[in-house]
């Protein structure tokens, strides 16, 4: 069964530092692998993806992913957090089910603060 | 762009109403699902379609149903709602392509229940 683990449910960095949150995921198979941001009182918005490609994965405003197979890790960075980018990131990875059909699975979320 | 859209983004009801939240995606997805989200229990599923008139309860199904009569419009329905269900509902969509897309979110409907 495939599972994802984000490490650290808060975070807390200061402005222009940098930003490392924290993803591994189990899966017997290649995953797919996502991080989605959520702004408060809004849904989630896909930031990038991991689609057995590159293993360096940018997405949008600046943050970028490295898959490690060997760790199984998916972390997501940023070399310098802004006041902006403070919200709710989650980690999912794709999951086969029933008519080779695939549900995302989720971690719990880690919430983003950025002191001035 | 693909867009979901849910038709409150805020909500109040009283013990025992029957709630309808409303979902339309207008990207001709497949699947669709509904989420509830509550602070440090991150998303949780609680019912998913992959057709029109199909459903699968998800994780927490007790006390939702949903229908599907329409391909792009997917409803949950709280059959009496308490206020342990106050909280953030989301809805998704996506292709059956989910591996290689992920889904598309909608801006999620608050529902207070007092």
């Amino acid at each position: 069964a495939q599972s994802v683990t984000q490490l650290g449910s808060h975070v807390s960095v200061s402005e222009g530092a940098l930003v490392l949150l924290r993803c591994n995921y189990s899966s017997s198979v290649p995953p797919y692998l996502f991080w989605y941001v959520q702004y408060p009182n809004q849904g989630l918005q896909l930031l990038l993806k991991y689609t057995s490609a590159a293993t360096l994965v940018k997405g949008i405003n600046g943050f970028e992913a490295e898959f490690k197979k060997s760790e199984t890790s998916f972390h997501l960075t940023k070399p310098s957090a802004h006041m902006s980018d403070a919200a709710e990131y989650f980690c999912a990875v794709s999951r086969l089910g029933a008519g080779n059909n695939r549900k995302l699975i989720w971690g719990l979320g880690t919430s983003l603060a950025v002191n001035p | 762009d693909v867009k979901v859209t849910q038709s409150s983004r805020y909500l109040v009801k009283r013990t025992g109403e029957k709630v309808f939240l409303e979902c339309v995606q207008d990207m001709d997805h497949e699947n669709m699902f509904w989420y509830r989200q509550d602070p440090g229990l991150g998303l949780r599923l609680i019912y998913f379609s992959y057709d029109v008139k199909m459903k699968e309860k998800g994780d927490i199904p007790e006390g939702y149903s949903v229908s599907r009569e329409k391909k792009e419009r997917f409803s949950l329905i709280l059959e009496s709602a308490s206020t342990n269900q106050t909280s953030m509902y989301l809805c998704a969509s996506s292709t059956h392509r989910i591996g290689e897309e992920g889904y598309t979110f909608g801006s999620g409907t608050r529902l207070t229940v007092v």
